[in-house]
């Protein structure tokens, strides 16, 4: 099946731990993002990658660190996690970096941080 | 940076009414301005979207309309059905924002939209 696709879907970790999310896309893509959605369905944009190149950082803790070992992959890895890390995360990609382009969201991460 | 704001946050109606949702943007460089659907438990997915050069779309029983001056632009659903249950977002973006020329989305708070049988 061509789609996004994320790694892993349930995450329960305690407080401090360090956990990582993956993040694939088959569709040929050559942009990537990482959303955060609030338990008030908030959706907030995080990163963005295109062609393994950072273009957007948004104002997020740098304990969040995102990783594209390659334009089809865009992983994100979280250190010392916190209660607030709590959240669905969702990795997206788009057929090119302009906003005009329709982007794919994966089927998202839900973590819970105990 | 942009700013979009979403109204209502709730919305009940009967099946086969319909069903508005709007929203405002802050920064007249928005120019594309898409609607997400996000079903219970699911990922969001693309339902319309507009540029900043047309006034109206449709398709289908969903329309959008924006209104550059006054900077607000709304999602219509008419004969609306129990399967439109769900979140919509709208959002704004700039292909020029933040300098990068890739541009980025900004969400709006998002609206539940429940449809009553």
């Amino acid at each position: 099946d061509t789609a996004v696709s994320q790694t892993p879907k349930y995450l329960v970790t305690q407080m401090g731990n360090d956990k990582s999310i993956k993040c694939e896309q088959n569709l040929g893509h050559d942009t990537m993002y990482w959303y955060k959605q609030d338990s008030k369905k908030f959706l907030k944009i995080m990163f963005s990658y295109n062609n393994k190149e950072l273009i957007i950082n948004e104002t997020v803790p740098n304990r969040f660190s995102p990783k594209s070992p390659d334009k089809a992959h865009l992983n994100l890895h979280i250190n010392s996690l916190e209660l607030g890390d709590s959240a669905v995360y969702f990795c997206a990609s788009s057929p090119r970096g302009t906003v005009y382009n329709e982007q794919f969201f994966g089927p998202g991460t839900r973590l819970t941080v105990l | 940076g942009e700013n979009v704001e979403q109204h209502p946050s709730t919305l009940s109606v009967q099946e086969g009414d319909s069903a508005v949702i709007k929203c405002t943007y802050s920064d007249s460089a928005s120019n594309y301005f898409p609607w997400y659907k996000q079903e219970l438990g699911k990922r969001p997915q693309l339902i319309i979207d507009i540029r900043s050069n047309v006034g109206e779309k449709k398709d289908q029983r969903i329309a959008v309309t924006l209104n550059k001056t006054a900077k607000h632009f709304s999602l219509h659903i008419t004969e609306t059905q129990p399967e439109d249950s769900a979140v919509y977002f709208c959002a704004g973006g700039d292909t020029n924002a933040g300098g990068t020329s890739y541009g980025k989305l900004t969400f709006g708070q998002g609206t539940i939209l429940t449809v009553h049988p």
